[in-house]
């Protein structure tokens, strides 16, 4: 069936570091890819998105990277700061209708810590 | 512009009770999905509407249900509450068709005892 893995649960980093967090998927019909923070007591904050018919996209300090082939998708945080704490989550949709209107399938997630 | 609103932000109801939450999407946002979040199962999807209409519903019992009035803002259900119903339901909306970014609001802490 569909599903989003990730690969690490837990992630320490320094501040000031780079930071990669990890997600597999099995949907290969799925064609768009969104990352979200989840700070504690709050709902998942946009990061970055990207749609299968790219390999990268860069925001502020985030970039996402999709590779098709091996259906892994990536986040890539430079420059991490203590404010990046948080619980990262990968998440996927299908093809637009049907019965993928509006299901975005989320991953484990990842906890990010970041010590100063 | 105001992001997503869910009211209220911390319920307690006892077994057998049921209860209804409400989300006010972003303005213009015309799809409200509906997710719970617990520990053990993460974050999995309840239902998206559009227009007033279901589109989509992921595996939950009947007990779940939803509705989206003509505003947009969306009611979700539950009846007859059992204490795996403990968790944060979030509402997420999208401006569009629920395939483009959906943005969530801070949830609901529902807990059943």
């Amino acid at each position: 069936g569909e599903s989003v893995g990730l690969h690490l649960p837990t992630l320490s980093v320094q501040e000031g570091d780079n930071s990669i967090i990890n997600c597999a998927y099995s949907n290969s019909a799925s064609d768009y890819f969104i990352w979200y923070k989840q700070e504690s007591g709050k709902g998942p904050q946009f990061i970055i998105d990207i749609r299968s018919n790219m390999d990268k996209r860069q925001g502020q300090r985030v970039t996402v990277l999709l590779n098709k082939t091996v259906k892994h998708l990536s986040l890539q945080i430079a420059a991490t700061q203590p404010g990046d704490s948080a619980v990262y989550f990968c998440a996927e949709i299908g093809n637009a209708g049907g019965t993928s209107y509006g299901k975005l399938t989320f991953g484990q997630g990842t906890i990010l810590t970041v010590h100063p | 512009k105001a992001g997503v609103t869910q009211t209220p932000r911390y319920l307690i109801k006892t077994r057998g009770q049921q209860v209804t939450l409400s989300c006010s999407p972003i303005s213009g946002h015309r799809s409200v999905s509906w997710y719970q979040q617990t520990p053990g199962q993460g974050l999995q999807f309840l239902f998206e509407y559009f227009s007033e209409t279901q589109r989509n519903k992921g595996n939950f019992p009947g007990r779940f249900s939803g509705r989206q009035f003509s505003n947009s803002r969306s009611e979700m259900n539950v009846s007859t509450l059992e204490l795996g119903d403990s968790a944060l339901y979030l509402c997420a909306s999208s401006l569009l068709n629920g395939a483009d970014e959906q943005y969530f609001g801070p949830g609901t802490r529902l807990t059943v005892t």
